[in-house]
């Protein structure tokens, strides 16, 4: 069966700090894995995108790891803001025709001041 | 604003009611997807579309469910006799078909049963 698990389910951190965030998925056949930010009562918007021969992709504050060969992800929040408050979600693209995504279940992240 | 957009933002109804969310995606995207998202959870697939064609359905789109693309560019999405389950939000996403294309979400519609 498909799945994306995200660990932790939820996070609180000072202002400032680093997190890091993780993401299992047996998912295939595999495209690609995205993390996508969703603030509360918006949409989803992405962050990061990695293919299969990609271990490593950066977006200003935001770095995302992956190896595919244990199937595991990772995305590190550097000097969190306030405005990082927000759920992140793992996202696998399945490798087929309809572009079928696979949701992991979201880590809820809240920067304190 | 060239993504995205979706309409309301929020809908409050009584069970039993009907209710209808439009989709509006990119101009140039010929895919549309709906999924729908409960509290603490990632969106669960609903449907897609290819143009004007519904090419795929998932098992949680009751009959109660329907979507359509009358022209491959809007779409919309009715559920009828609605229930309090169905209080989630309902999001549309939009893409070029591809493999591995990125999809765009829209803000959503937050629909609260009664």
């Amino acid at each position: 069966k498909n799945q994306v698990e995200q660990s932790p389910q939820s996070l609180i951190i000072l202002e400032g700090k680093n997190c890091t965030l993780q993401c299992n998925y047996t998912v295939s056949p595999f495209s690609n894995l995205r993390w996508y930010k969703q603030d509360t009562g918006r949409g989803p918007v992405s962050l990061t995108i990695m293919t299969f021969s990609e271990n490593t992709k950066s977006n200003g504050r935001y770095t995302a790891t992956l190896d595919a060969d244990t199937k595991q992800s990772s995305l590190h929040i550097t000097a969190s803001q306030l405005s990082d408050s927000a759920s992140y979600i793992c996202v696998v693209t399945l490798a087929s025709n309809t572009g079928k995504l696979i949701f992991g279940q979201g880590t809820t992240l809240q920067v304190k001041p | 604003d060239t993504g995205v957009s979706q309409n309301p933002r929020h809908k409050i109804t009584k069970r039993g009611q009907n209710v209808t969310f439009r989709c509006d995606p990119i101009s140039e995207h010929n895919r549309l997807y709906w999924y729908r998202q409960t509290l603490g959870q990632g969106p669960e697939f609903l449907t897609y579309f290819q143009n004007e064609a519904q090419l795929e359905k998932s098992r949680l789109l009751s009959d109660r469910f329907s979507a359509e693309r009358p022209k491959g560019s809007f779409s919309t999405l009715e559920i009828q006799r609605t229930e309090q389950g169905d209080s989630a939000m309902y999001l549309c996403a939009s893409s070029l078909a591809g493999i591995g294309n990125e999809q765009f979400f829209g803000p959503g519609t937050r629909l609260t049963v009664l």
